[in-house]
């Protein structure tokens, strides 16, 4: 079955850019959706289709698929930025839904 | 604005029952396609289930085939998940998400998630 990759954790530090990758085999060629969750609350939609985010979602997240690793970008990181990010696909060819592991992203 | 209200969680012992509800408000929910994730407790998450906008469709994760069944009454903007022979392994936070997409089959993009509700399995 398809399988996703995340770091367990990256850290950065305030006004810095952060970068999640998530990666799977040929992942360009599917979508990659990413998800926010801070703790003690409900997922949220970040970026969907590779690279396109809901509208009122801050510009500084950003998001790119290319090659076996999606990307996920946070510009100018600020620490409400803190939390677990998801990586998420859906394999058409087994009608399967796939979530990476999660990574905890530490705001230093 | 778009709302997601799950209900009918609790403990429950291995074998039993369970149906968890969703409704939905602040949008056209009969238009839009509708899932079931969890997540166990210190875990990531997991897609469940889904269901067609209309009610033509319902697929499921190879970990709930044949003991869930995913519904929905459009009438009263209200998404189901009856769980059956429920499992220890079964013990989660269960969210109704919405389909990104409207009135087309469901892309599997989750743009508006409940606040969950928690399930525990156990004997």
């Amino acid at each position: 079955s398809y399988e996703l990759f995340q770091p367990p954790s990256v850290s950065v530090a305030p006004g810095q850019t952060a970068s999640i990758t998530c990666s799977g085999d040929n992942l360009s060629e599917i979508y990659a959706h990413w998800y926010q969750q801070k703790p003690g609350q409900s997922p949220m939609l970040v970026i969907y289709q590779d690279s396109r985010r809901p509208s009122g979602f801050p510009e500084r997240f950003s998001g790119s698929n290319s090659g076996n690793t999606a990307t996920l970008t946070i510009s100018g990181t600020q620490a409400m930025d803190e939390a677990d990010y998801y990586c998420q696909a859906w394999d058409s060819s087994t009608a399967h839904v796939v979530f990476g592991g999660g990574t905890k992203l530490t705001v230093l | 604005q778009v709302q997601l209200v799950e209900s009918g969680g609790g403990v429950v012992r291995t074998g039993r029952s369970l149906r968890l509800s969703c409704v939905g408000s602040g949008f056209t929910f009969s238009g839009y396609g509708m899932h079931w994730l969890r997540q166990a407790p210190g875990k990531g998450l997991e897609w469940v289930a889904v269901i067609w906008f209309d009610e033509s469709n319902e697929y499921y994760a190879d970990s709930v085939k044949g003991r869930f069944t995913i519904s929905r009454d459009n009438s009263k903007n209200t998404l189901y998940l009856q769980m059956n022979s429920l499992r220890a392994e079964d013990t989660a936070v269960y969210y109704c998400a919405r389909d990104r997409v409207t009135y087309l089959s469901p892309n599997y993009e989750f743009d508006y998630w409940g606040q969950g509700t928690l399930v525990t399995v156990s004997s």
